[in-house]
């Protein structure tokens, strides 16, 4: 009964290059959200997707940041051109179905670091 | 962004001891209330989640809203040095989005 499943755990990205982060959800989970989370600061909502559609994307910066959640696969949120700035901790979250009574379940991160 | 405000730490506590935090949040609105607990360099682990005015209790664990305050709090009975973590208070708005304080962190002194 795995969980939502984050790969890699570690990633480390010169400046200028680009950095995929992958996400499977739980088991029987449709709905995946993207949060940001950077040194001694809470967690920030970056992007809620349900199989192909981006829901909202209102927390993800409109250059560089992409997500995608295909029909077949892994969520994938990209990266491109990084700098400094996107070292941080991102966190993905599986859910069965929108609304309170379907609590965020979340991966255990990927640390991006960009020398 | 909605506003999620969690009472400053750090917190620490004895052993045995209850530990209480303090959350609150901007949107009259909200009706979903979460308390997640994360261990340095880990992931946040749903912990409690609330709902509805008043107490909820699990084990040594008691969640506390009061939606005409808005406020929500959470209290760690019986204190153990494993409870030593950031305790993250989380609201739901718009039905998916989770917007998260900047947490609190707990040490339970042995």
């Amino acid at each position: 009964n795995a969980g939502v499943m984050q790969n890699p755990r570690h990633l480390v990205r010169r400046r200028g290059q680009e950095a995929r982060l992958r996400c499977s959800p739980m088991k029987g989970h449709s709905h995946v959200y993207w949060y940001r989370q950077l040194p001694e600061e809470g967690l920030k909502f970056m992007v809620y997707l349900q199989k192909e559609n981006i829901i909202d994307e209102s927390g993800m910066p409109k250059e560089r940041f992409s997500a995608e959640f295909p029909k077949e696969g892994p969520s994938i949120l990209r990266i491109q051109q990084v700098v400094r700035g996107d070292s941080a901790a991102y966190f993905c979250a599986s859910s069965r179905d929108r609304g309170g009574n379907s609590p965020l379940h979340f991966g255990n991160g990927t640390r991006l670091t960009v020398t | 962004q909605k506003e999620v405000e969690q009472n400053s730490g750090p917190l620490s506590v004895p052993e045995g001891a209850i530990a209480s935090l303090n959350c609150t949040y901007s949107d009259r609105g909200s009706q979903s209330f979460f308390w997640y607990r994360q261990y340095s360099g880990k992931s946040p682990e749903l912990i409690m989640f609330i709902y509805s005015n008043g107490d909820k209790e699990d084990g040594r664990f008691t969640a506390q809203l009061n939606k005409a305050s808005q406020y929500v709090s959470l209290l760690i009975r019986d204190s153990q040095p494993s409870d030593s973590a950031t305790y993250l208070c989380a609201v739901l708005f718009n039905d998916y989005k989770l917007s998260f304080g900047a947490g609190t962190t707990v040490t339970v002194r042995a």
